[in-house]
């Protein structure tokens, strides 16, 4: 089974509206770390946001949020106001296991163009 | 200055020859990773290292070698290079305090490969 599955692999958005990127994830153990990482078309990976599997509260960076429903094993991506700059790839990735065996692991990344 | 630098940016090869991709870091991070980026399959771990004497195979590490030099520098070697290690390797780092899970990973700016 996969363990990070992000079903979108395309999505189109007209600018300043906001947009929702879909992660659902999969895993036994009750600490993990869920990360959102953008990959313009320069190539490089930016952190963009972190939520703790034991954070109550939904993490927020500036126009991103992070949608974290537990029972759900979902962690979408929200960006407010979107901007033509955000058009890139998004990966979501977890971070799982015990000290000294943790790993982090990808989703297949959803490309998000934003339409002037 | 990056922090995490990689070099070549963009190689490269024929089938057969033996390639190393170099990774230098001054975050001062004892963990270090070498993935490997292929369109529609996200970002996959070839190999990992927790501090200078340790050494662990990711999830597609045949095919490839690497060297934890020192705990700045790890490098990654393709002995004899094929076509389908034709891909973007990214080199990356993290902290090992405090809660695991919770140490994003930070990317270097990426090794475009080509091997004929």
């Amino acid at each position: 089974a996969q363990k990070i599955t992000q079903t979108q692999p395309g999505m189109f958005v007209q600018e300043k509206e906001a947009v929702t990127l879909d992660c659902t994830y999969d895993t036994s153990d009750q600490s993990y770390g869920l990360f959102w990482y953008k990959q313009p078309s320069s190539g490089e990976m930016i952190f963009l946001i972190y939520q703790g599997s034991y954070d109550e509260q939904n993490a927020t960076e500036g126009r991103y949020s992070l949608n974290f429903q537990k029972a759900r094993k979902s962690a979408n991506l929200v960006i407010s106001a979107s901007q033509l700059g955000d058009s890139a790839m998004y990966f979501c990735a977890m971070r799982e296991g015990n000290f000294g065996n943790e790993k982090l692991t990808f989703g297949t990344g959803t490309r998000l163009t934003i339409i002037p | 200055d990056a922090d995490v630098t990689q070099t070549p940016r963009n190689r490269i090869t024929k089938t057969g020859k033996r390639i190393m991709l170099e990774c230098s870091q001054t975050k001062g991070h004892d963990r270090m990773y070498w993935y490997r980026q292929d369109p529609g399959l996200g970002l996959r771990l070839i190999y990992y290292s927790f501090d200078v004497k340790d050494i662990n195979k990711g999830e597609i590490s045949d095919g490839y070698s690497v060297s934890r030099q020192a705990q700045a520098k790890f490098s990654l070697s393709l002995e004899s290079a094929i076509p389908n290690q034709t891909a973007l390797y990214f080199c990356a780092t993290s902290d090992a305090s405090g809660r695991l899970v919770d140490n994003e990973q930070f990317f270097g700016p990426g090794t475009r490969l080509t091997v004929l």
